[in-house]
């Protein structure tokens, strides 16, 4: 099946600077990739999404990047902002979204310091 | 606002109770829902799908009839624990699909403590 690694585990960043958090998968049947943000208590809500017929996509200070060849994605946050601390989690499906088959990565705990 | 309700978001119990939690889509009707449990600091781990109609489909390892699954409506999918233990303890996420745009949406989670 599916496997799904995402680095690094934690990451901080003083406000305004770049943040970055890279997934390697391993299907390469996988061709739905989404990033989830995960704030404390809370449930995760889906920031931006890429599928394996693009290569970049970008949503204001949100980009995320897939390299299908080598089966690595990684979303990039710009002009961070205390509010954008959380957990975030990449995740891999064969389709989009099927649920069934969403595998998560280990999740990023990013900390913007004001 | 919210386009996927769980409640309660917190809940206490006795150990060897049963725990009903409720997962609600509020904007589409979903034939499917997704059961999660998260331990902290961990990703999420998929327990089971709900279908609407009939039974949910388990995830390897995770107990059927220890976390009972009812899909009754096209909006609404209960998970009850029963007769909980300390080790149950977790933070349980649901999840929807909506059939129009195909997007993912997660509930807001509920908190079960088992003292």
């Amino acid at each position: 099946g599916e496997n799904v690694e995402q680095h690094p585990s934690t990451l901080s960043v003083q406000e305004g600077d770049s943040a970055v958090i890279k997934c390697t998968y391993s299907d390469s049947a996988s061709n739905y990739f989404p990033w989830y943000k995960q704030e404390l208590g809370k449930g995760p809500q889906l920031i931006i999404d890429i599928r394996s017929n693009v290569g970049e996509k970008k949503d204001q200070r949100i980009a995320v990047t897939l390299n299908k060849t080598a089966k690595h994605f990684s979303l990039h946050i710009t002009e961070t902002q205390p509010e954008d601390s959380a957990v975030y989690f990449c995740a891999a499906s064969p389709h989009s979204g099927s649920a069934r088959q969403l595998t998560f990565g280990s999740g990023t705990q990013l900390t913007v310091l004001p | 606002g919210a386009v996927v309700s769980q409640h309660p978001s917190r809940v206490i119990c006795k150990s060897g109770t049963s725990v009903k939690i409720e997962c609600r889509s509020l904007d589409f009707q979903a034939t499917t829902m997704f059961w999660y449990r998260q331990f902290p600091k961990q990703s999420l781990m998929l327990m089971a799908t709900s279908n609407e109609g009939s039974k949910a489909t388990y995830e390897q390892g995770v107990e059927k009839d220890k976390f009972l699954i009812n899909h009754a409506s096209l909006t609404l999918s209960t998970l009850t624990v029963t007769s909980a233990h300390p080790e149950d303890s977790s933070f349980y996420i649901c999840s929807a699909r909506d059939p129009t745009t195909g997007e993912l949406f997660f509930g807001e989670g509920s908190r079960l403590t088992v003292l």
